[in-house]
């Protein structure tokens, strides 16, 4: 079976730190990978998605960034974190079987003070 | 462009009462649905999801939702609220179709259910 792994689970940073989130996928090849972020009375904003290696589409324009350097792992970034940045990320994949429908990892609570 | 309505930001219920979620979507192609759920603290959990056939659609826990074209809605039901329900629900549909590499998912802004003893 699929499980999706996302870590830390909770981070602390100061404004201006830099920031790697890794999300990491095992039980399936070549998955549709995409980060989401979670603000408080915001709902879910679709951040980056993936299709394969190296190649990384931006929903919205921001502090971030992401990377996909292998197969199951996704990684999202910032060189210098603001106030904003502050939120739940959620990591989620999808299979090429079903590519609709998208499985959630457990997130990383993010607070950026 | 596709979207989700999910009428309602809080809804509270008994402890066995019926519990019904109201989502309502926009589609500019047959549309794919689901329903997620989301525990304090935690990701989101696929409860159920319709993509063709049957439009009375059953998920895990003893939800179920009904596609009802005509009225462009995606409303989830439980006959008997649990303590353990309570929790965030999120309605979403997919820009999926065919040849697409990627479906995207667009979600309502969620309506968090309360269950009263």
């Amino acid at each position: 079976s699929q499980t999706i792994h996302q870590w830390p689970a909770t981070l602390v940073q100061p404004v201006g730190s830099p920031l790697s989130l890794e999300c990491t996928v095992e039980g399936t090849s070549n998955p549709n990978l995409y980060w989401y972020r979670q603000a408080a009375g915001r709902g879910l904003q679709l951040l980056f998605y993936s299709v394969g290696i190296g190649q990384i589409s931006s929903e919205v324009p921001q502090n971030l960034s992401a990377s996909r350097p292998q197969d199951r792992q996704f990684i999202l970034s910032s060189k210098k974190l603001l106030l904003s940045d502050s939120g739940f990320y959620l990591c989620a994949w999808s299979g090429r079987a079903q590519k609709e429908t998208q499985y959630f990892g457990p997130g990383t609570r993010l607070l950026v003070l | 462009a596709q979207s989700v309505t999910q009428l309602g930001s809080h809804v509270s219920v008994s402890e066995g009462a019926l519990v019904l979620l109201r989502c309502n979507y926009s589609s500019s192609v047959p549309p794919y649905l689901f329903w997620y759920v989301q525990y304090p603290n935690q990701g989101l959990q696929l409860l159920l999801k319709y993509t063709t056939g049957a439009t009375l659609v059953k998920g895990i826990n003893g939800f179920e939702a009904e596609f009802k074209k005509s009225e462009t809605s995606f409303h989830l039901t439980k006959p008997s609220a649990h303590m353990s329900d309570a929790a965030e629900y999120f309605c979403a549909v997919s820009d999926q179709h065919r040849g697409s590499t990627l479906g995207r998912l667009y979600f309502g802004r969620g309506t968090q259910l309360t269950v009263w003893p």
